[in-house]
């Protein structure tokens, strides 16, 4: 069964860092692109970063705004997102998604059930 | 920037209805929506994409329709299971961006 498990949550002082992970379950994780999704308290989703399956094509939100790095180990089924200088409005629900193919320009098709950043003081 | 405005914000529907939820698009996007099906707890599941497709495994009372800027879902003779948030999705340019969402619930 096809399942992303996302870690790395926690509580966060601003300015910090945190880094999030993506394990990819069930499927052949080097073949396709992946997302990073955040979801505010009360808020509409938001689309963070997205990677190709071979990391050759990346692409940010505006308001990342260099803060964030989107990467991906194939040997290891894994995904992560490093986010730097963090502020309170980084506070969210973070998603990992799968894309429907390799390269950056599709949908997610599968998600994770998010994994939880506070960021404050 | 695309930006999609998604409405109702809620919508009470009994079982049987018909529930009708539309996703507007600032700029021509061609085809390029996909709707999606999210509940508390649960991982959010993928109900159609490019604009009209059902995704595979996905009932058909759920439809969709609409492409360039205007964009609608569908749920036909609604069952209580269906009762859930639901939101579209724009892939047709940098950034991706979302509608605000709907939340369905049952009356």
């Amino acid at each position: 069964q096809v399942q992303l498990l996302e870690s790395g949550g926690g509580v966060v002082l601003p300015g910090k860092s945190l880094k999030l992970s993506c394990a990819a379950i069930g499927f052949t994780f080097r073949s396709y692109g992946m997302h990073w999704v955040r979801q505010a308290p009360g808020k509409g989703l938001e689309w963070v970063a997205v990677t190709s399956n071979d990391e050759t094509k990346k692409r940010y939100a505006d308001f990342v705004k260099g803060r964030f790095t989107v990467s991906r180990d194939n040997s290891k089924n894994m995904l992560y997102l490093q986010m730097n200088s963090l502020g309170t409005e980084d506070t969210a629900v973070y998603y990992c998604a799968k894309a429907r193919y390799s390269n950056i320009n599709f949908g997610m098709d599968v998600w994770g059930r998010g994994t939880t950043v506070t960021v404050s003081s | 920037e695309t930006t999609l405005t998604q409405s109702p914000v809620l919508v009470s529907a009994t079982p049987g209805d018909k529930v009708t939820i539309s996703c507007k698009a600032s700029q021509d996007i061609d085809d390029d929506v996909n709707w999606y099906q999210q509940k508390p707890g649960e991982a959010t599941t993928f109900i159609i994409h490019e604009a009209t497709t059902l995704v595979p495994g996905i009932p058909p009372r759920f439809s969709g329709s609409g492409s360039g800027t205007d964009f609608t879902l569908t749920i036909d003779n609604m069952e209580s299971e269906d009762a859930a948030y639901y939101f579209c999705l724009q892939h047709d340019n940098f950034p991706f961006t979302f509608g605000g969402g709907t939340k369905v619930e049952i009356k």
